[in-house]
């Protein structure tokens, strides 16, 4: 089982839904958590930073963990074009190692 | 405050050419990372260092690949005798502490003919 899963997609939606992108990862000492976001041809550049079960909020943004499941998501609402990246869920794994461990990235468009 | 820099953003190499990829952090970063994307594949930590010190190379490859962060310069990725399943994009982070936010550069786009 891999540390970190998430569904590659890609995913299209109208512009002003609510996109909903999830990652599952195996282990439960996983204690921070991180969605990036990634344009074509760019770096990566985080968007939210978890620590504990439930949720945080930032703008349209809401990074949601479930440790019992080993789940976490990212909402975004009021989707706009603009929004339009694929999203990394990344973990880094305990003992304060330095790498980050990143799922596939989940690929998303937003359509005007 | 300029960003993470990374160049060449593109670089062809014939097989068993050599490859070297520069990073430069940002400014008051002492801290380097090389992540490797792969088609249809995530981001994979390769190495971390420090000024002068690797400090994790658990994910780099044994052979033909080496990184250095020298007291003066920029970091250097450097892969000799490149073959073709070395092509992919090669992303430089750096943070200003142990454990920090990991800021990435634009990528290195490695193509091996």
């Amino acid at each position: 089982q891999k540390e970190v899963e998430q569904d590659p997609g890609p995913l299209s939606v109208p512009e002003g839904a609510i996109v909903s992108l999830n990652c599952t990862y195996s282990n439960s000492a996983f204690q921070y958590f991180m969605w990036y976001r990634q344009y074509s041809r760019k770096g990566p550049e985080l968007l939210m930073y978890t620590y504990s079960s439930g949720n945080k909020e930032d703008g349209r943004f809401t990074a949601q963990v479930d440790k019992s499941s080993k789940y976490i998501s990212l909402f975004i609402r009021d989707s706009q074009p603009s929004d339009s990246a694929t999203y990394l869920c990344a973990i880094p794994p305990p003992g304060g190692s330095e790498k980050l461990v990143f799922g596939k990235g989940t690929k998303l468009t937003v359509n005007p | 405050n300029a960003g993470v820099m990374q160049n060449p953003r593109h670089l062809v190499r014939r097989r068993g050419q050599e490859a070297r990829l520069r990073c430069s952090p940002m400014k008051g970063h002492s801290h380097v990372y090389w992540y490797r994307q792969l088609p249809e594949e995530g981001l994979k930590f390769m190495v971390y260092l420090q000024k002068e010190n690797i400090i994790d190379e658990s994910g780099m490859p044994k052979e033909r690949f080496s990184a250095e962060f020298p007291k003066e310069g920029p970091s250097i990725l450097r892969i000799q005798q490149v073959v073709r399943g070395d092509s992919a994009a090669y992303f430089c982070a750096s943070s200003p502490m142990a454990l920090g936010e990991q800021y990435f550069g634009p990528g290195t786009r490695l193509t091996v003919t």
